[in-house]
């Protein structure tokens, strides 16, 4: 079974509006992670944010963790339609931090 | 810096041939990994390994073999391919921080097909 699942499974949106991700995870996390990948491509490093870390930014992405929740969600302020890609989490946890496990992801599509 | 190469890129095998696919990576990373990608199914781990000479089981790893015998270099054997294994693979490598992961690095994806 997989550690990390994100939901939705697939967003469509108008280029400018705000995109939501969320993942939720099963087991207590030392890390979580979100990637990107473009089609044909290999993932993209985006945002981790750490287990005792509550909210990162970088750029338009956001990132909060809940830990007491076991939930982390992405949000992409003013899409853009270079923003079309699918966007994964993936964690590590406490006990096994060398093992990291991604979720089945999220196809974001951008409408011009 | 090429970062993470994977050869080859693409390849069709017929049911029971072997091949090893090929990860190289040229940032002095400690940790490797190989996934596989399906449609609807997101990545799954099959092997990685956390240093030269040593190797450890994913989430299916049945059917596959790994080897780290350089640091920089990672390979994925199939000993008999079969269908299932059709799919696209992933390697990746990374270090780690005081303990924690740091981002992990991806090359680009091995098309492989079993016919």
């Amino acid at each position: 079974s997989q550690q990390g699942e994100e939901d939705p499974q697939a967003l469509s949106i108008q280029e400018g509006e705000n995109a939501t991700m969320n993942c939720s995870y099963k087991t207590s996390i030392n890390n979580l992670q979100w990637y990107r990948q473009n089609s044909g491509r290999g993932l993209v490093h985006l945002i981790l944010i750490r287990s005792n870390e509550r909210e990162k930014h970088s750029g338009r992405l956001r990132v909060t963790l809940d830990t007491s929740k076991k939930s982390s969600s992405l949000l992409i302020t003013a899409s853009r339609a270079a923003d079309t890609a699918s966007y994964f989490c993936a964690t590590d946890t406490k006990t096994s931090y060398d093992k990291v496990i991604f979720g089945p992801g999220t196809s974001l599509s951008v409408i011009p | 810096n090429a970062g993470v190469t994977q050869t080859p890129k693409f390849r069709v095998l017929k049911t029971g041939q072997s091949m090893t696919l090929l990860c190289a990576q040229d940032m002095n990373h400690e940790y490797m990994y190989w996934y596989r990608q399906d449609p609807g199914m997101g990545l799954r781990l099959i092997h990685y390994s956390v240093g030269e000479g040593t190797t450890a089981k994913g989430e299916v790893p049945d059917g596959y073999n790994v080897s780290r015998l350089k640091k920089q270099n990672f390979l994925l054997g199939l000993e008999s391919a079969a269908p299932s294994q059709t799919s696209v693979y992933f390697c990746a490598s990374g270090s780690t921080d005081r303990g924690y992961n740091q981002p992990q690095h991806f090359g680009d994806g091995t098309r492989l097909s079993i016919l």
